[in-house]
């Protein structure tokens, strides 16, 4: 059974950082891989996906990547801003099209 | 283009009660997949429809259903409520399953159980 895993589940940073969250998951077997963010009592925005035969993805601020082989992702935001406080939620797609979340990293960025 | 539509956003309901949760996904999107969210357990698949017939089920009891109508609009039902239903429900579409575009999500259905 594929079991994903984040860390850490908390993090606070003051603004202007540049950060790193790690994902890692335990079947290789994996479809594609997605980063989602949470805002308290909301659905979940797509941030970026990572096909299984790629090695990274990159949307303004942020570059996720991803090493099949050893099961691990990271989703890197640079220069860290208010309006990234969230929580952040890595979901890897097996071959029969379901999702498998970690807990989620709950980011925090004070001014 | 629009998103994924839940309804409703917010549902209270007593025990032993039952509840149809709606989805509408984005146009042109065939796959249907519903989650439920939890504190304790995180987010944890239900079940997965693709062109009205179900593809993948999460392990939850008898009690949670789902359907999809031939427009790929998706209905889940939970029939006997209990208190450890509670949860946030969210749906998510796909163009196909698993494809290379990734799931959208809805906003969810915030259902509680009194």
């Amino acid at each position: 059974k594929q079991e994903v895993t984040q860390i850490p589940a908390a993090l606070s940073v003051p603004e202007g950082e540049n950060l790193v969250l790690n994902c890692s998951f335990t079947d290789s077997a994996i479809y594609n891989l997605q980063w989602f963010r949470q805002d308290p009592g909301k659905g979940l925005t797509s941030l970026l996906l990572i096909q299984s035969s790629q090695r990274e993805q990159t949307s303004g601020r942020l570059n996720a990547s991803l090493d099949k082989s050893s099961g691990r992702s990271t989703l890197y935001i640079a220069a860290s801003q208010p309006g990234d406080s969230a929580t952040y939620l890595c979901a890897v797609c097996s071959t029969l099209g379901r999702l498998y979340f970690g807990r989620g990293t709950q980011l925090t960025v004070w001014p | 283009k629009a998103g994924v539509t839940q309804t409703p956003r917010y549902l209270i309901k007593t025990r032993g009660q039952q509840v149809t949760l709606s989805c509408s996904p984005i146009s042109g999107h065939r796959s249907v997949s519903w989650y439920q969210q939890t504190p304790g357990q995180g987010l944890q698949f239900l079940f997965e429809y693709f062109s009205e017939t179900q593809r993948n089920k999460g392990n939850f009891p008898g009690r949670f259903s789902g359907r999809q109508f031939s427009n790929s609009r998706s209905e889940m039902n939970v029939s006997t409520l209990e208190l450890g239903d509670s949860a946030l429900y969210l749906c998510a579409s796909s163009f196909l399953q698993g494809s290379n575009y990734g799931y959208t999500f809805g906003s969810g259905t915030r259902l509680t159980v009194v």
